[in-house]
């Protein structure tokens, strides 16, 4: 089966600094990797995702994650924080093969605040 | 629509009632998924319909849930005889395609509270 950690249900950084979520998974096979940020009362929406490509993924508002095998990590990084980035992160994993590759198995979160 | 569009956003019940919850997803896609968000939990799989059937229900928690897509389109999730821990975020997302690779976009949720 496989699993999402996230380190951290919540970080803070001030405005401007750099912003490092982490996530680890576990699988038996490399998987399939996802970053979705859940603004207050929206719905989920995608950052990026890694899909056995290049393992540098580049995803919307400046946020990039970088896959590596070695670590078994997938961890979110933007250069600099906006107080617009304020939000519920999760990372989420699924399988590459197989029948199953469409089912999402999240992580519990992380919230990140962005002091001014 | 523009998105996936849930109905209602808030429902309060009592213990031992029957809920619906409504997934409206985006036009033209055929892959509809419903997830569980537990309080300080990530969403949890509960069931994917492909089409109108039920291509994976294996996340229902138990034979108190079930789920409906009659067209191909709008989904309705059924809870009988609610309990105090079916309290919790229910999403919907719909997709393109199945697979990792089309993405699925997520609505709102409906937030179900049982008292």
């Amino acid at each position: 089966a496989q699993s999402v950690t996230q380190l951290g249900s919540h970080v803070s950084v001030s405005e401007g600094a750099l912003v490092l979520l982490r996530c680890n998974y576990s699988s038996s096979v490399p998987p399939y990797l996802f970053w979705y940020v859940q603004y207050p009362n929206q719905g989920l929406q995608l950052l990026l995702k890694y899909t056995s490509a290049a393992t540098l993924v580049k995803g919307i508002n400046g946020f990039e994650a970088e896959f590596k095998k070695s670590e078994t990590s997938f961890h979110l990084t933007k250069p600099s924080a906006h107080m617009s980035d304020a939000a519920e992160y999760f990372c989420a994993v699924s399988p590459n093969s197989g029948g199953s590759n469409y089912k999402l198995t999240f992580g519990k979160g992380t919230l990140l605040t962005v002091n001014p | 629509g523009a998105g996936v569009s849930q109905t209602p956003s808030n429902k309060v019940t009592e213990k031992g009632k029957y809920v619906e919850l409504r997934c409206d997803p985006i036009s033209g896609h055929t892959a509809l998924y419903w997830y569980r968000q537990s309080l300080g939990q990530g969403p949890e799989f509960l069931i994917y319909f492909q089409g109108t059937g039920a291509a994976d229900d294996s996340g229902l928690p138990n034979d108190r849930f079930f789920a409906v897509r009659p067209e191909g389109s709008v989904s309705t999730l059924k809870i009988q005889r609610t309990e105090r821990g079916d309290s919790a975020v229910y999403l919907c997302a719909s997709s393109l395609g199945r697979g990792a690779t089309a993405e699925a976009f997520f609505g709102q949720g409906t937030r179900l509270t049982v008292v």
